[in-house]
C-alpha cells in the first residue's frame, strides 16, 4: 500500500539552531502535504501545509518544501526555540483519500 | 466555533472487557476520522465516516473494532472485547472536505488494556 517515510526518528538540535526534518512518499498522485505538531499529552495540530502546485511555503520560523519529482518534502524551522519541542508528523493524501503519515519526528531543543 | 471532543480522555479496563469511545466532530464536518496511536509508534488510520457512511475501514485492525455514526453526527469505537495489544491513544478528527484539507484532531483518549 501507499506509504510515507519520515526521518529522523530523533532530532536534537541546540536552540538558535535549524532543524530540518524529511519526508519521502510513494503515491505519485498525492497533492496535499501537512505537518502536524504534537505536544507532550496534546492532540496533533496543524502547523502548515502545502499542496502539489507549489514547491515552497513559509510562515515565520517554519517553512516547507515540496519535491514532486523526487517525491519528498520537508519541513524547516530556523532560530528554533524550547517551545519548538514536540513530535512531529508529516503526512500525504490525494484528494478524497485519507492521509497518510509518517512515523514522527521527536524534536529536542537543547537550551 | 468548539472543535473536536473525545470521551472519556483515558479508560483503564481488563483484557476481555468491552469499551466504547466517543468522538464529537465540529459541526458541520461531513468527515470524520479514527486514528491511533500506539506507544513510540506513527499515526495509524483506522477508518473514515462521510457523513453516516464508512467511506474506508481498511485500516480497522479486526472484527474486534466496531464504528458507527448514527445520523452523522457523533462517532463511537467500541472495542469489544478488548486485546492487551489494544492499549494506546485512539484520535478522532474531523474536516469539511474529503481529503485535502485539514483535520482538526481531539484531544485524544488513552486506552490502556490490563
Amino acid at each position: 500500500g501507499e506509504n510515507v517515510e519520515q526521518h529522523p526518528s530523533t532530532l536534537s538540535v541546540q536552540e538558535g539552531d535549524s532543524a530540518v526534518i524529511k519526508c519521502t512518499y510513494s503515491d505519485s498522485a498525492s497533492n496535499y502535504f501537512p505537518w502536524y505538531k504534537q505536544e507532550l499529552g496534546k492532540r496533533p495540530q496543524l502547523i502548515i501545509d502545502i499542496r502539489s502546485n507549489v514547491g515552497e511555503k513559509k510562515d515565520q520560523r517554519i517553512a516547507v518544501t515540496l519535491n514532486k519529482t523526487a517525491k519528498h518534502f520537508s519541513l524547516h524551522i530556523t532560530e528554533t526555540q524550547p517551545e519548538d519541542s514536540a513530535v512531529y508528523f508529516c503526512a500525504a493524501s490525494r484528494s478524497n483519500y485519507q492521509l497518510i503519515w509518517g512515523a514522527g519526528t521527536k524534536l529536542i531543543i537543547k537550551p | 466555533e468548539a472543535g473536536v471532543t473525545q470521551f472519556p480522555s483515558h479508560s483503564v479496563i481488563e483484557k476481555g472487557q468491552t469499551v466504547t469511545l466517543r468522538c464529537d466532530p465540529i459541526s458541520g464536518h461531513d468527515n470524520l476520522y479514527w486514528y491511533r496511536r500506539v506507544m513510540g509508534k506513527e499515526i495509524k488510520f483506522l477508518l473514515h465516516f462521510v457523513k453516516e457512511s464508512k467511506q474506508d475501514e481498511s485500516g480497522m485492525p479486526n472484527n474486534r473494532f466496531l464504528a458507527e455514526r448514527t445520523g452523522g453526527t457523533y462517532s463511537t469505537l467500541k472495542v469489544q472485547p478488548a486485546e492487551l495489544e489494544d492499549s494506546g491513544v485512539y484520535f478522532c478528527a474531523s474536516s469539511r472536505i474529503t481529503g485535502g484539507t485539514e483535520a482538526f484532531f481531539g484531544q485524544g483518549t488513552r486506552l490502556t488494556v490490563v
